[in-house]
């Protein structure tokens, strides 16, 4: 069982809104910050937030990020064929004394 | 520009050791610790540890505990990391990524590359 849950796929239309759920735990989540990250098809994984809800510079203002408890949500505003790729939160886990990442959210722009 | 720059890939068989390296450029090496991830085919990144770049101290994964070193150049802004007694499920590839802190943070930015290593008889 993953210690951070995503659903494994998300899909939307040009233009649409999606988001995308991270699940922890009061020793991952519910005590440090959130990180996102876009993984395009063959190449590194790429910061998308950080501390919860901070973009660095360079990432459009689509992209979002939010915290509530144990859980984090990803959201991604006027949805562009480049948006497809794997999304993964990542948290450092108290507990385990270790960085976790999600299982990953594969996105597909219908 | 921040970059880091990971070597080439490898291909070890069972029982070896692989060595990897990540070359920094673009900011002051030491300022900043090294954090290194590994991500098998079709999984999610597995953070493997970091290294502080200025002293040399180093935390690492419970689960490669005792089979991973960190280690660093200050004088080439290069970070190593050697895993011994590989196995097919090392089979992975390896990223090294600048961290925004140790212990407590799961911020990096830029990551390298990436190095593939294949474990196979």
């Amino acid at each position: 069982q993953s210690v951070l849950t995503q659903p494994p796929s998300a899909s939307g239309t040009p233009g649409q809104r999606v988001t995308i759920s991270c699940s922890g735990s009061s020793s991952n989540i519910g005590s440090n910050s959130v990180n996102w990250y876009q993984q395009l098809p063959g190449t590194a994984p790429k910061l998308l937030i950080y501390i919860n809800n901070e973009r660095p510079s360079g990432v459009p203002d689509r992209f979002s990020g939010s915290k509530s408890g144990a859980s984090a949500s990803l959201a991604i505003s006027g949805l562009q064929s480049e948006d497809e790729a794997h999304y993964y939160c990542a948290v450092w886990d108290d507990s385990l004394n270790g960085v976790v990442f999600g299982g990953g959210t594969k996105l597909t722009v219908l | 520009q921040v970059q880091l720059v990971q070597s080439g890939a490898e291909v070890k068989k069972p029982g070896a050791s692989v060595k990897v390296s990540c070359k920094a450029s673009g900011y002051t090496f030491t300022t900043y610790p090294i954090h290194w991830m590994r991500q098998a085919p079709g999984q999610r990144p597995e953070w493997v540890g970091w290294i502080n770049a200025d002293i040399g101290n180093t935390k690492h994964s419970q689960k490669l505990q005792g089979r991973v070193t960190l280690t660093r150049d200050t004088s080439a802004s290069t970070a190593y990391m050697e895993l011994s007694s590989l196995t097919s499920e090392d089979t992975a590839v390896y990223y090294c990524a600048r961290g925004w802190g140790y212990s407590g943070y799961a911020r990096f930015d830029p990551w390298g590359q990436g190095t593939l290593v294949i474990v196979s008889s």
